[in-house]
């Protein structure tokens, strides 16, 4: 069946410093791809999406591309803020529009 | 953007007793909604994808007796915890999709917290 699966936290960032958070994902078809973002005791927030091979979706300095060929959809931010911190969960959505989700990863980001 | 909410946010009850918990859409109907389940510091795992006017299709493993849900209508779906036991404490979510065409637009709600003494 469809899975996800992305990098294991915790990470740990200073203020500024490059965020990749990478994500593969094995489906059948052509699924559409998410990244959520969850801040302590709140529920799901939508971050970005993309829902064809090569798009890039793109919110609040948050990037990630549809890389069909590679089957990944990374989470990349040039600069991260403590406010980001949170837990970061990738996503796709395929057969019957069922979300499937990877693990979470947590980040801290650090003043 | 389309707004999901969910009744209660937070609720204790104790062993044996039932909870329901309540999803709406507040600005669009929802011909499908989905409900998930959230362990402390795990991912999302989907329960049951609940469609209007008709049974609720559950995941493996998810006890149909146990979770009770009901879609009565484009705007509401409840989830029912059955005989409620402290294993069943946890994040419960639920998203509704807003049929837009191809684009596939989940909205998810806050959450609601069950915890059973």
């Amino acid at each position: 069946g469809d899975s996800v699966t992305q990098m294991e936290g915790p990470v740990t960032l200073s203020e500024e410093a490059f965020l990749t958070i990478n994500c593969t994902y094995t489906a059948t078809g052509y699924p559409s791809l998410f990244w959520y973002v969850q801040y302590p005791g709140e529920g799901l927030q939508l971050l970005l999406k993309a829902t064809k091979a090569d798009d890039k979706g793109s919110n609040k300095g948050f990037e990630a591309t549809y890389r069909k060929e590679t089957t990944s959809f990374h989470l990349e931010k040039g600069s991260v803020q403590v406010s980001d911190s949170a837990v970061y969960f990738c996503a796709l959505s395929g057969e019957g529009f069922k979300t499937i989700f990877g693990a979470g990863t947590r980040l801290f980001v650090k003043a | 953007g389309a707004v999901v909410s969910q009744h209660p946010s937070r609720v204790i009850c104790k062993s044996g007793t039932s909870v329901k918990i309540e999803c709406r859409s507040l600005d669009f109907q929802a011909t499908t909604m989905f409900w998930y389940r959230q362990f402390p510091k795990q991912s999302l795992m989907l329960m049951a994808t609940s469609n209007e006017g008709s049974k609720a299709t559950y995941e493996q493993g998810v006890e149909k007796d146990k979770f009770l849900i009901n879609h009565a209508s484009l705007t509401l779906s409840t989830l029912t915890v059955t005989s409620a036991h402290p294993e069943d404490s946890s994040f419960y979510i639920c998203s509704a999709r807003s049929p837009s065409g191809r684009t596939d637009t989940q909205y998810f709600g806050p959450g609601t917290r069950l915890t059973v003494l």
